[in-house]
């Protein structure tokens, strides 16, 4: 069946550094979304990709979205404080009608 | 302004009991989903509904059911909660067809069986 993973599962950084997750899916994704999950919170909405090749900013964020459909990543510029929290990618297939979710990244900021 | 809640909170049950949780949206969503996060696991997809009276099993739906009788709610139901369903649960809904587009997620249920 399908499956996503995601590396690393672990990312301390120092304030300042960048940072970099990313997603692999065994099969092609009809699109992947991005999730952020603050400690004790609830994942967020973050944002969408769905062309081969697609590359999408926000602010410090950039998000990208492979040639082949079957990876993605997420990079944070100059990592803040603000930024800690697990990052999730979920992608969904196009031979599935559902979405499955990466293990996460968890990413701690030391000031 | 429109959200999307879960109830209770937190519970304890004992093994071999059925527990409902309850997820409820004011969005008029027609898609709601119902997900489990363990550590090292991330969220995993349990039951997700497209519409009034439509059901789908997840990728870990064993002894788990659904049920959606109106727009607003998807209870999920433990039919015999076991010690491997201790987890946190987290309901969502989304607005448009299928997967595409935001998912809003309730703040979860932390769910403990002893």
């Amino acid at each position: 069946g399908q499956q996503v993973m995601q590396i690393p599962q672990y990312q301390h950084v120092q304030e300042g550094e960048d940072f970099t997750t990313y997603c692999n899916s065994s099969t092609t994704l009809s699109n992947i979304q991005w999730y952020k999950q603050r400690p004790g919170g609830h994942p967020v909405f973050l944002i969408q990709l769905v062309k081969s090749g697609e590359v999408k900013k926000q602010k410090r964020l950039t998000f990208q979205f492979g040639e082949a459909k079957k990876n993605s990543s997420l990079h944070i510029t100059a990592t803040q404080t603000t930024d800690v929290g697990t990052y999730f990618c979920a992608g969904t297939s196009y031979n599935n009608n559902d979405m499955r979710f990466g293990a996460g990244t968890r990413l701690t900021v030391k000031p | 302004d429109a959200e999307i809640t879960q109830s209770p909170r937190h519970k304890i049950t004992e093994t071999g009991r059925q527990v409902t949780l309850a997820c409820h949206q004011t969005w008029n969503h027609n898609n709601m989903f119902w997900y489990r996060q363990d550590l090292g696991h991330g969220l995993r997809l349990i039951h997700y509904s497209y519409g009034v009276q439509d059901t789908n099993k997840g990728e870990v739906s064993d002894g788990y059911s659904v049920s959606r009788s109106n727009t607003e709610d998807l209870p999920l139901t433990l039919e015999s909660a076991a010690s491997s369903q201790t987890s946190v649960y987290f309901c969502a809904s989304s607005e448009y067809a299928g997967t595409d587009g935001e998912a809003f997620f309730g703040q979860g249920t932390r769910l403990t069986v002893v």
